[in-house]
């Protein structure tokens, strides 16, 4: 059982356009979404987080949105950069809970 | 500061042997945590470690252990391997209370023929 979506497995995007990376849950148990980003043959690292007392969080050209009663958050990178070319993943978790539930990631590729 | 260190990086083992995966935390972390990555599984959570005890524990049979020693750093262990055990091991460490912010290591491919 999925609990974590990401439906797109690829999304090509114009250098400069803006990137937007999706992600569904199912889970309403859980309180805090993160997005990791993975380089091939590196470990992911952390991009940017939201708790679920918001909707919005920003951080430079990424911010996440949440919105809680769709049960759907999203990433939008703007402008987007050939560097952002990475897989990206959408994880969450629930109040007291150290484990991450994964999706299965978006491989985000800037053409130049 | 160091990063999240695991070894080997790479390793090939036949089917029915046992392989042991190594993590070394970032200094000062106490918490870690290992999930497999497939391809078009993402990463699935195996289990969590925090001072020596397992608090968290995926859904993956018994031939999947672990162990955390009392300088956090931590093993596991895959016993009778299957083809289908093939993935990248990922551990991650944090710190107490930072909520799901782990920091991964480069992980271990495991390659079984």
């Amino acid at each position: 059982d999925q609990q974590v979506k990401q439906n797109s497995p690829s999304l090509s995007v114009q250098e400069g356009r803006i990137s937007i990376l999706n992600c569904d849950y199912t889970n309403s148990m859980f309180d805090y979404f993160l997005w990791y980003k993975k380089y091939p043959a590196e470990g992911p690292t952390f991009l940017i987080s939201i708790s679920s007392i918001k909707d919005k969080n920003e951080d430079g050209r990424f911010t996440v949105f949440l919105n809680k009663s769709a049960k759907h958050l999203s990433l939008h990178i703007v402008p987007s950069q050939p560097g952002d070319s990475a897989v990206y993943f959408c994880a969450a978790s629930a109040l007291g809970n150290e484990k991450l539930t994964f999706g299965t990631g978006t491989r985000l590729t800037i053409i130049p | 500061k160091a990063g999240v260190t695991q070894t080997p990086r790479y390793l090939i083992k036949t089917r029915g042997q046992q392989v042991t995966l190594s993590c070394s935390p970032i200094s000062g972390h106490r918490s870690v945590s290992w999930y497999q990555q497939t391809p078009g599984q993402g990463l699935q959570f195996l289990f969590e470690y925090f001072s020596e005890t397992q608090r968290n524990k995926g859904n993956f049979p018994g031939r999947f252990s672990g162990r955390q020693f009392s300088n956090s750093r931590s093993e596991m262990n895959v016993s009778t391997l299957e083809l289908g055990d093939s993935a990248l091991y990922l551990c991650a460490s944090s710190l107490p209370g930072e909520h799901g912010e782990l920091f991964f290591g480069e992980g271990s491919r495991l390659t079984v023929l």
